[in-house]
């Protein structure tokens, strides 16, 4: 069946550094695939999307690739701030409106 | 986009009880979908709910257990029934987007079960 799996953190980091989450997945044809943010306290929200190989979906910086061949979809950005402290979900849309969710990378940046 | 609020955004419930959670959307959704995330876990999905029909469930999820109400396609609401410890956890909804394939999340519910 459809799966995703991801980094497992936690992910400490110093502000301005180059950041790198892992997300590799399983499926069948070709599903979307999507970053979601989930910050202290809050529910989540949809960072970026691809919906096609070859596809970069970009938002605040971070930018990922939707890579057929190696089945990733890498999250980058180049230099982290406090403010992206938060967990990070990897997603892919599976058949019958379901997504399915990473188990989640916990990113804390240092001052 | 959609936004979507919750009711209520946290509550703290005996064992036993139940605990009805709302979530309106700010426009009108075919599907809306009920999730439970347990502390330090991914989202699980419990149900979805469309407009006009029975909600259908995951596998590990019974109506019994968490009844959900879809009176219009603005609203819906997730009852934890006969509460125990284990229930404890934050429950989402969502809501799909324009194309079904991006789904857009209520703040979540924090349900602590003593």
């Amino acid at each position: 069946g459809n799966s995703v799996t991801q980094m497992e953190g936690p992910v400490t980091l110093s502000e301005e550094a180059f950041l790198t989450i892992n997300c590799t997945y399983t499926a069948t044809g070709y599903p979307s695939l999507f970053w979601y943010v989930q910050y202290p306290g809050e529910g989540l929200q949809l960072l970026l999307k691809a919906t096609k190989a070859d596809d970069k979906g970009s938002n605040k910086g971070f930018e990922a690739t939707y890579r057929k061949e190696t089945t990733s979809f890498h999250l980058e950005k180049g230099s982290v701030q406090v403010s992206d402290s938060a967990v990070y979900f990897c997603a892919l849309y599976s058949s019958a409106s379901k997504i399915i969710f990473g188990s989640g990378t916990r990113l804390s940046i240092r001052p | 986009s959609a936004v979507i609020s919750q009711k209520p955004s946290r509550d703290i419930c005996q064992r036993g009880t139940s605990l009805t959670i709302q979530c309106q959307v700010d426009s009108q959704v075919t599907m809306m979908f009920w999730y439970r995330q347990q502390p330090g876990q991914s989202l699980t999905l419990i149900a979805t709910a469309n407009q006009g029909s029975e909600a259908t469930y995951e596998s590990g999820f019974v109506i019994d257990k968490f009844p959900i109400s879809r009176p219009n396609l603005t609203f819906s609401t997730l009852t934890v029934s006969n509460m125990s410890p284990e229930d404890s956890s934050i429950y989402l909804c969502s809501a799909g987007g324009e194309t079904y394939n991006e789904q857009f999340f209520g703040p979540g519910t924090r349900l602590t079960v003593l």
